[in-house]
């Protein structure tokens, strides 16, 4: 079974561009899920998707949104790029959303680096 | 609110050392507990999870238990390898279908083994 997979690994952009990060979960998985990972701040919660319905929402400001489609597949959409948004921006699907049995499984990430 | 209080790194051992990595949290619920392992590089890849008090999660060699009355879930190997060497981050899922799938991570504890 084919794990999450991340596109693209590396990124890098120019501070006031906008930026689109893919997720494709794990088949059968419906909730999505998305981090962003720094050395300063650790793990930070972006939002969580489940059945293309934005369950959950991190404390991050509006430039920072998503989506997810019938497939499950969700992307993350970053405007007006700030070098503070320069991170490892991790996603994550499980099979059901808020069960006690359903671990979250990591894609490799994107690097997004904005100069 | 919830969240996990991890112990501060880095840690280095020599190999077949007795590994040892705290962890505490504070949920107002049941969550359930885990640990994470990230490679450089990777994503975050589940070492173990435990969903209710008094369970003991293991795999690979390492154990956690789910201790209620201390809220703990400390990490432990008998003996590490060299190729144990990675972050490990402990991890809270509140569960429950209203609070969608959000995750609350520990900052991580940075582990190299020495041959």
């Amino acid at each position: 079974k084919a794990g999450v997979t991340q596109t693209p690994r590396y990124l890098i952009k120019t501070r006031g561009q906008q930026v689109t990060l893919s997720c494709s979960p794990i088949s059968g998985h419906r909730s999505v899920s998305w981090y962003q990972q720094t050395p300063g701040q650790g793990l930070q919660f972006l939002f969580e998707y489940f059945s293309e319905t934005q369950r959950n929402k991190g404390n991050f400001p509006g430039r920072f949104s998503g989506r997810q489609f019938s497939n499950s597949r969700s992307e993350m959409n970053v405007s007006t790029l700030e070098l503070g948004d320069s991170a490892l921006y991790l996603c994550a699907s499980s099979l059901k959303a808020g069960s006690y049995n359903s671990p979250l499984h990591f894609g490799n990430g994107t690097r997004l680096t904005v100069t | 609110g919830d969240s996990v209080t991890q112990m501060e790194g880095p840690v280095t051992l020599s190999e077949e050392a007795f590994l040892t990595i705290n962890c505490t949290y504070t949920a107002t619920g049941y969550p359930s507990l885990f640990w994470y392992v990230q490679y450089p590089g990777e994503g975050l890849q589940l070492l173990l999870k435990a969903t209710k008090a008094d369970d003991k999660g293991s795999n690979k060699g390492f154990e956690a238990t789910y201790r209620k009355e201390t809220t703990s879930f400390h990490l432990e190997k008998g003996s590490v390898q060299v190729s144990d060497s990675a972050v490990y981050f402990c991890a809270l899922s509140p569960g429950g279908s209203n609070t969608g799938n959000q995750f609350y991570f520990g900052t991580g504890t940075s582990l190299t083994v020495i041959p």
